[in-house]
């Protein structure tokens, strides 16, 4: 089965760091590029960060300087290190493969929820 | 930054009944070269993670029931349902994907009437 599942999420202070995970399986990760798309509950989908299969890096600038994305083909898993963490940044953190020759985003995971707070 | 505006925020419709929503893009999203709209429908159903529903503005992804379709192009698209099921109630997003960051709109709450 073709599958990405996320993990890492959970509480961290204002000005804190914390990395996100997100595994794949049932599909050949090192060819694909990938995103990562939040979202605060009750609210609408942000586009944060995008790795392409060739290590090309973006960032939205709500989060550039402070996120980082990377991959491991080796372990088939994708990351989002994350640092001087704001209230803002709290939100349900989606992983998501691009649909090759294309670039609409055709797998997404669960999701994992990251809180920040005091 | 590509800025997308869906609308209605909110759409009650009747069982069996049409569903039309709207996306407008703050700029051209056709790729000339191609003659291709670089534009996504997805279906985010509660507690769910969002479902790609149709790409390149018309193509519908795998297993995408066929009363669902896409129309549009340039700035102005479109996603039609034809016949509303009970499954069909979510929240609709579009989203560009011409340029970085590929930008959503905000959101179309699908209920039935």
């Amino acid at each position: 089965e073709v599958q990405l599942v996320e993990s890492g999420g959970g509480l961290v202070q204002p000005g804190g760091s914390l990395r996100l995970s997100c595994t794949a399986s049932g599909f050949s990760f090192s060819s694909f590029a990938f995103h990562w798309v939040r979202q605060v509950p009750g609210k609408g989908l942000e586009y944060v960060s995008a790795i392409s299969n060739e290590d090309t890096t973006f960032y939205a600038n709500s989060v550039k300087g402070r996120f980082t994305i990377s991959r491991d083909n080796s372990k088939n898993t994708l990351y989002l290190q994350m640092g001087s963490l704001r209230a803002e940044d709290m939100a349900v953190y989606y992983c998501a493969r691009d649909l090759a020759g294309v670039g609409a985003l055709d797998i997404w995971g669960q999701g994992t929820m990251v809180t920040v707070s005091s | 930054d590509i800025v997308m505006t869906q609308f209605p925020d909110s759409l009650a419709v009747s069982l069996g009944e049409r569903a039309t929503i709207n996306c407008k893009s703050s700029q051209s999203i056709l790729y000339r070269s191609n003659k291709k709209n670089y534009l996504a429908w997805y279906q985010q159903r509660p507690g769910q993670p969002p479902k790609l529903l149709i790409y390149w503005a018309s193509t519908r992804e795998s297993g995408v029931p066929d009363r669902f379709s896409g129309s549009g192009s340039g700035t102005d698209f479109t996603l039609t349902i034809s016949s509303l099921q009970a499954e069909d109630v979510a929240v609709y997003y579009c989203q560009q994907y011409y340029d970085s960051p590929r930008t959503f709109g905000q959101g179309t709450k699908l209920e039935i009437k």
